[in-house]
């Protein structure tokens, strides 16, 4: 059974630091991992999706990263701001047409 | 844009009554997942559905049934509320899961927060 851990829980930095947020997986065999933001009381938003032949992918100051060989992901965030508060969580998918196992999340305060 | 919409943010039921969950997406998505979110627990898998009429089992059916009749609808049931049904829910879509690459992209609602009393 794949199992997703997040460290840490939480995470609290300055403004303008740039900082990497970890995700581990039990099963190195994956179809994909995606990368979520979610705001308090609200749903998820997609920030970047890597295919299991993917190393990484990048959208502005994000910059998410796979190594499946150690079960690993980072996401990079460059240059904080207080509006990238929010708690992220990765999602694991096992087949094309399987399912999802989230992370419990990292909660990330930004201090202006 | 994709967007997903749910019926209700915020819901308020009894114990026993019967609860119906819409979801509605608007980009001709294959694949529509019901997920419940609970502090501690973190999100878990309800029931997927990846055509219409077609469903599958998530991690924690027990409790729960889904229609999808229309591809644009999946609708989470509730057929006896209890108060351990008490959660946030999560409704999400995504193109199918064949292609490959953006079309795995699971997009999400809003969540309907449903207290059961």
């Amino acid at each position: 059974k794949q199992e997703v851990t997040q460290i840490p829980a939480a995470l609290s930095v300055p403004e303008g630091e740039n900082l990497v947020l970890n995700c581990s997986f039990t099963d190195s065999a994956i179809y994909n991992l995606q990368w979520f933001r979610q705001d308090p009381g609200k749903g998820l938003t997609s920030l970047l999706l890597i295919q299991s032949s993917q190393r990484e992918q990048t959208s502005g100051r994000l910059n998410a990263s796979l190594d499946k060989s150690s079960g690993r992901s980072t996401l990079y965030i460059a240059a904080s701001q207080p509006g990238d508060s929010a708690t992220y969580l990765c999602a694991v998918r096992r087949t094309n047409a399987g399912k999802s196992t989230f992370g419990d999340g990292t909660t990330l305060t930004v201090k202006p | 844009d994709v967007k997903v919409t749910q019926s209700s943010r915020y819901l308020v039921k009894r114990t026993g009554e019967k609860v119906f969950l819409e979801c509605v997406q608007d980009m001709d998505h294959e694949n529509m997942f019901w997920y419940r979110q609970d502090p501690g627990l973190g999100l878990r898998l309800i029931y997927f559905s990846y055509d219409v009429k077609m469903k599958e089992k998530g991690d924690i059916p027990e409790g729960y049934s889904v229609s999808r009749e229309k591809k644009e609808r999946f609708s989470l049931i509730l057929e006896s509320a209890s108060t351990n049904q008490t959660s946030m829910y999560l409704c999400a879509s995504s193109l199918d899961g064949v292609s490959g690459g953006d079309t795995d992209t699971q997009y999400f609602g809003p969540g309907t927060r449903l207290t059961v009393l």
